[in-house]
C-alpha cells in the first residue's frame, strides 16, 4: 500500500522533555512537509523539505527541528523550547508542484 | 500578501439538502493553484480537488462540484444531496509561487439525519 505513516497517534510529554514524530512515505515524492493544526484553527506550516539534506523553515518554526537523510523520512523534534506544543501535527508530502497528501496525524499532549 | 478566507465556520444541513462552502482567496502571483480538503473526524486530510489558475471551468464529481471565478477570487464548493458522511471540516488552501500551502480556517459542515 502506497501512503504516508505517522507515529505514534497520541503522544505525551512532560514539560521540559523532547519528543521526535515520525514521518514516513512510500510514494515516492520529493517533497515532504509538517503542519500544527490547533483547536478550531486551519493548518500552520512548521518546516518542509524539497529534497534530502535540505529543508526549510515555515511559518512556525521556532522551538522544532527536522531532519531529511533518505527521500521517505521526515521526522519532526518538538524541543522544551516549544511554550506550547500541545496540538494535531499533520505530515505530508508531494511531487513538487502537486497537490499534498496527508498522513493520520499525531496528536501530543504535555502533561 | 496570500491569504485564503472561509467565512462560514460552522453549517448544518439536514440530509439531502445541498450546501455550498464559501472560499475567497487573496494572491498578486499570475499562477497559482487553488485545493479543497476534507477534513473527517479520524483527522486525517484528504484531498478532493486541485485546480490551477489558468482554468475556470467548473468541475463536477458525483455529487460535488466547484466553481472558480477569478473575477470574484472565489473558488466555491457545493455538495449536492448532502449526506451523513458528509460531515467534516473542508478547507481550502492556495499555493502560489513561494510554493508554501495557504489555508483557510476550514468550515465545519454538520449533515443531520
Amino acid at each position: 500500500d502506497g501512503g504516508i505513516t505517522q507515529s505514534p497517534k497520541y503522544l505525551f510529554r512532560k514539560e521540559g522533555q523532547n519528543v521526535t514524530l515520525s514521518c514516513e512515505q512510500n510514494l515516492n515524492h520529493d517533497a515532504m512537509y509538517w503542519y500544527r493544526q490547533d483547536p478550531g484553527q486551519g493548518l500552520r506550516l512548521i518546516y518542509y523539505s524539497q529534497i534530502v539534506n535540505d529543508f526549510q523553515k515555515g511559518d512556525i518554526a521556532e522551538g522544532y527541528s527536522v531532519s531529511r537523510e533518505k527521500k521517505e523520512s521526515f521526522p519532526l523534534t518538538v524541543t522544551s523550547a516549544q511554550k506550547n506544543p500541545t496540538a494535531f501535527y499533520l505530515c505530508a508530502s508531494s511531487l513538487i508542484y502537486n497537490e499534498q497528501f496527508f498522513g493520520p496525524g499525531t496528536r501530543l499532549t504535555v502533561l | 500578501a496570500q491569504k485564503v478566507t472561509q467565512a462560514q465556520t460552522e453549517i448544518s444541513v439536514v440530509e439531502k439538502e445541498d450546501v455550498t462552502l464559501d472560499c475567497v482567496y487573496e494572491t498578486r502571483d499570475t499562477t497559482y493553484y487553488l485545493f479543497w480538503y476534507k477534513q473527517p473526524p479520524s483527522g486525517e486530510l484528504v484531498f478532493l480537488i486541485r485546480r490551477n489558475s489558468f482554468d475556470e471551468q467548473n468541475e463536477i464529481s458525483g455529487r460535488y462540484s466547484w466553481n472558480f471565478q477569478k473575477s470574484t477570487s472565489s473558488f466555491n464548493f457545493t455538495i449536492t444531496a448532502s449526506q451523513v458522511v458528509d460531515s467534516a471540516v473542508y478547507f481550502c488552501a492556495l499555493k502560489g509561487n513561494t510554493g508554501k500551502l495557504i489555508f483557510g480556517q476550514g468550515t465545519t459542515l454538520q449533515v443531520k439525519p
